[in-house]
């Protein structure tokens, strides 16, 4: 099983450019996350979905937009971006809303993006 | 004050010492403690979970909660180069609710062989 696949690993922006970071698991899990990871601050929840159709804010929404149309897409939009934008973003996934061993939370390789 | 401080290091050890990783947390109201290991330009991936207070091993590894000092630690035994990596603490209050997971800002690890 490939797991979580995202897609492209390294991108540099333009202040004020758009894109989509994609996110993709084969895993029929339920459950999607996007954190993004910032040097001394640890991972920060941006959105969340709980299937398909379903998606919420999560601690640092602002600036981002998500959909989930399928299980195993979840693609983060950035519409304007920002050098504040410039971090490290993860996708994550689970087949359940559950914090124990077990329940098989993956997360992808992450996307480095620099916004100049 | 930050929910969940974590030493940021680097932390160097030789190979073969015996590595003490910490967190502290000021919300008493977690109870779900887990720690992830994660490699250079790769995503974390669970290493230990406890529930509670008190010990859990696996292997190299052992995890201690301490709930009434707000402290939690990882020992590695035995470390290995293949251990350096950084290490994240997480926490949660419930179970039910995992976008409530509250990250520590990971420790970075280099094993010297």
């Amino acid at each position: 099983n490939a797991g979580v696949t995202q897609t492209p690993k390294f991108r540099i922006l333009k202040i004020g450019q758009s894109m989509t970071l994609q996110c993709t698991q084969d895993m029929n899990h339920n459950y999607m996350y996007w954190y993004r990871q910032d040097p001394g601050m640890g991972l920060k929840l941006i959105y969340y979905s709980v299937g398909a159709g379903i998606t919420d804010k999560g601690e640092v929404p602002n600036g981002y937009n998500v959909s989930r149309s399928t299980t195993e897409d979840f693609p983060l939009r950035l519409e304007l971006a920002a050098p504040s934008q410039t971090s490290v973003y993860f996708c994550a996934s689970s087949y359940s809303r559950g914090v124990r061993e077990g329940d098989g939370y993956t997360f992808g390789s992450g996307t480095r993006l620099t916004v100049v | 004050q930050k929910e969940v401080e974590q030493d940021p290091g680097p932390l160097s050890v030789p190979e073969g010492a015996i590595v003490s990783l910490n967190c502290t947390y000021s919300n008493s109201a977690f109870q779900y403690f887990m720690w992830y290991r994660q490699y250079s330009r790769k995503g974390p991936e669970l290493l230990m979970y406890t529930y509670s207070s008190g010990n859990k091993e696996d292997g190299r590894f052992t995890a201690q909660v301490d709930k009434s000092s707000k402290y939690i630690s990882l020992f590695i035994r035995d470390s290995q180069p293949s251990d350096s990596a950084t290490y994240l603490c997480a926490m949660s209050e419930g179970n039910t609710g995992f976008q409530k997971l509250v990250f520590g800002t990971g420790t970075r690890l280099l094993v010297s062989p």
